[in-house]
């Protein structure tokens, strides 16, 4: 089973660039890597998914280095709105225990 | 519009009452999922659904019980054997087995037991 370890929270201002890692030591040769955000009291939402290198999609990349056992979230230039909970998931069912973004006027 | 539908959004029970959490997708399919998310954490796979009339325990099973005998609904009922109920439950699907297809979630309905 692939346990992730995240950040707990991170801080950030309007405007900069945000990168959220997650470890996942042992993970699978078939598992993808899905990040997802959350809102409170709503359900997650999907963001992106990669397997391996780099994954861009509207709102977000996506960084996995050869070996995979990390992979890294960056949101370009964040708003207010982007203030949420960020889950990594590894394989099917295992998310990590998510990180708190809190973006800053 | 195509989606997860989960009922009641908010639930209040006396201890020792089982309660049935209601999930509906009309996105055509084949797997389902419950969680469970207390304060703070993160998701835990109560139960999974690959097809119909098949279902698979998770990591935290005990106390929970489903059925899935339609392709649209996975209704999960809390017993009373469920040690601490009270929390936040979303339901999930998507359109296969694979981990490489994105969840799509429901609002969730919180469960509070007194």
């Amino acid at each position: 089973l692939a346990k992730t370890t995240q950040p707990i929270s991170m801080d950030s201002y309007e405007g900069q660039e945000v990168n959220i890692t997650c470890s996942h030591n042992n993970i699978a040769t078939n598992d993808y890597i899905t990040w997802y955000q959350q809102f409170p009291s709503q359900g997650p939402r999907f963001i992106i998914q990669g397997y391996k290198t780099k994954v861009t999609n509207e709102v977000a990349s996506l960084f996995i280095p050869a070996d995979r056992k990390s992979s890294t979230l960056s949101l370009p230039r964040v708003s207010l709105s982007d203030t949420a909970v960020y889950y990594c998931l590894v394989g099917k069912f295992y998310f990590g225990s998510g990180t708190k973004l809190n973006v800053k006027p | 519009d195509g989606g997860i539908t989960q009922s009641p959004k908010y639930l209040f029970r006396k201890e020792g009452q089982n309660v049935t959490l209601s999930c509906e997708q009309n996105l055509n399919h084949d797997a389902m999922y419950w969680y469970r998310q207390d304060p703070g954490q993160g998701l835990r796979l109560i139960y999974y659904s690959q097809i119909v009339n098949d279902f698979q325990k998770g990591d935290i099973a005990e106390g929970y019980s489903v059925s899935r005998e339609k392709k649209e609904s996975f209704p999960l009922t809390v017993t009373s054997a469920q040690k601490n109920p009270t929390a936040f439950y979303l339901c999930a699907s998507t359109p296969g087995q694979g981990g490489f297809y994105e969840q799509y979630f429901g609002p969730g309905t919180r469960l509070t037991v007194t």
